[in-house]
This record gives C-alpha cells, sequence and structure tokens, in this order.
C-alpha cells in the first residue's frame, strides 16, 4: 500500500480539462511544499512535470498545473491531449526518514477518450 | 544536459546477486546537493523506492531490502551501483537511476530503465 492515496484511474475528452488528487497526510503533503508530479509514457522513464506543489520545469507545457490544499495536492491537465495519456505519479517528502523522507503515490492512468 | 544510463545483466538467477551501474554523463556526480537513487517498478505496478547515495558515501535504503541492498560510488568514473543480493522472482522489475534534489526533494532526471529478470 502505498503512502500517498491517487485514484487508480481518470479519464477525459480530447480538450476537456481533468485533475489528478494525491492524499497524504500533515506528515508529508499537508506538511510541505515539497509535491512533484511525474507522468510515465509505457514502456518510458518517469519524467517530472511538477515540483514544489506547483512549478513546472522548463520544456513543460503550461497546460499541466499544480496546486494543494490541506492534505491533498492535485495534478489538472487542461485541453488534454491523446499524447497526454500516460500515467502519472505524485511525490512528497516526509518527515518520516525510513523511505529518504520520500513517499510515492501508487499511480493514477489518466485515459484520453 | 544531464543523462543518466543503466547498465547490467539483463538475466540474473535466483540467490544470486543482482548488478547494476549508473553512468552520468552532461555533469560531475560529484556537484550540487543531489543524491543518487536507485528506483525499481516491477510490471504493470508502482515505483518503489530502493535507496540513494550522496557523493561523500552516505547511503540511505529502503527497509524492506536493507539487508540485501548496497549502493556504491565512483566519482572518478561519475557512476553509481547497486547490487542486491539473493534475489528471488520478486525482484523481477525495471530499475531505474535518479538524480534527486536533496533541497527540493524531486527526481530531476532519470536513466531509461533496465529490467532485470531473475528466472534459472
Amino acid at each position: 500500500q502505498s503512502a500517498l492515496t491517487q485514484p487508480a484511474s481518470v479519464s477525459g475528452s480530447p480538450g476537456q480539462s481533468i485533475t489528478i488528487s494525491c492524499t497524504g497526510t500533515s506528515s508529508d503533503v499537508g506538511g510541505y511544499n515539497y509535491v512533484s508530479w511525474y507522468q510515465q509514457h509505457p514502456g518510458k522513464a518517469p519524467k517530472l512535470m511538477i515540483y514544489e506543489v506547483s512549478n513546472r520545469p522548463s520544456g513543460v507545457s503550461n497546460r499541466f498545473s499544480g496546486s494543494k490544499s490541506g492534505n491533498t495536492a492535485s495534478l489538472t491537465i487542461s485541453g488534454l491531449q491523446a499524447e497526454d495519456e500516460a500515467d502519472y505519479y505524485c511525490s512528497s517528502y516526509t518527515s518520516s526518514s525510513t523511505l529518504g523522507h520520500v513517499v510515492f503515490g501508487g499511480g493514477t492512468k489518466l485515459t484520453v477518450l | 544536459q544531464v543523462q543518466l544510463q543503466e547498465s547490467g545483466p539483463g538475466l540474473v538467477k535466483p540467490s544470486q546477486t543482482l548488478s547494476l551501474t549508473c553512468t552520468v554523463s552532461g555533469g560531475s556526480i560529484s556537484s550540487g546537493s543531489y543524491y543518487w537513487s536507485w528506483i525499481r517498478q516491477p510490471a504493470g505496478k508502482g515505483l518503489e523506492w530502493i535507496g540513494r547515495i550522496y557523493t561523500s558515501g552516505s547511503t540511505n535504503y529502503n527497509p524492506s531490502l536493507k539487508s540485501r541492498v548496497t549502493i556504491s560510488v565512483d566519482t572518478s568514473k561519475n557512476q553509481f551501483s547497486l547490487k542486491l543480493s539473493s534475489v528471488t522472482a520478486a525482484d523481477t522489475a525495471v530499475y531505474y537511476c535518479a538524480r534527486f534534489s536533496g533541497y527540493y526533494y524531486y527526481f530531476d532526471y532519470w536513466g531509461q530503465g533496465t529490467l532485470v529478470t531473475v528466472s534459472s
């Protein structure tokens, strides 16, 4: 069982917006602004899409945005495109040193209808 | 542009030791406050953090694997390595190396991943 909870799947039609949630606790998501999001296409390595809750690395489309409220972080993808179909993982700093102060979500499969 | 590349055997027999190396290019493994990490992903499953090393040699391991894992670094070759002993079929997975920011707690560069199958 993953430390952070994500929905197993979400779907949307091209052009629509979708949001993927990532729920943790006050010891991780809620307590720190170190939430990151990764996109993983089949057979490929994860790619950093968002860091520090809402920052985009250079080269990542501004259709991707991140936010946080309480113990839940969210990744929103606007103007859905077929190429956005992938698995998405959230990660957060945690005060627990057990796993090197980092925890992952279980992943969400995004299907573009 | 930093790049990471995993290398090592794709097939390991049960009870033997899995050994992988990650070669870093486009930057020095010794520069900045980065941890060099190993993460694995069984087929159809999520990401599992294995452990990491700082260039000082300081390491952190996943407690569930700690008794079997060793991560080391060779700064002269700009490489870091993973050894996982006494492997079983449950260790079959795609293994990724990645750079982890110790300041902002994210993995910014990843290797392409290498599939390691444990089978006789």
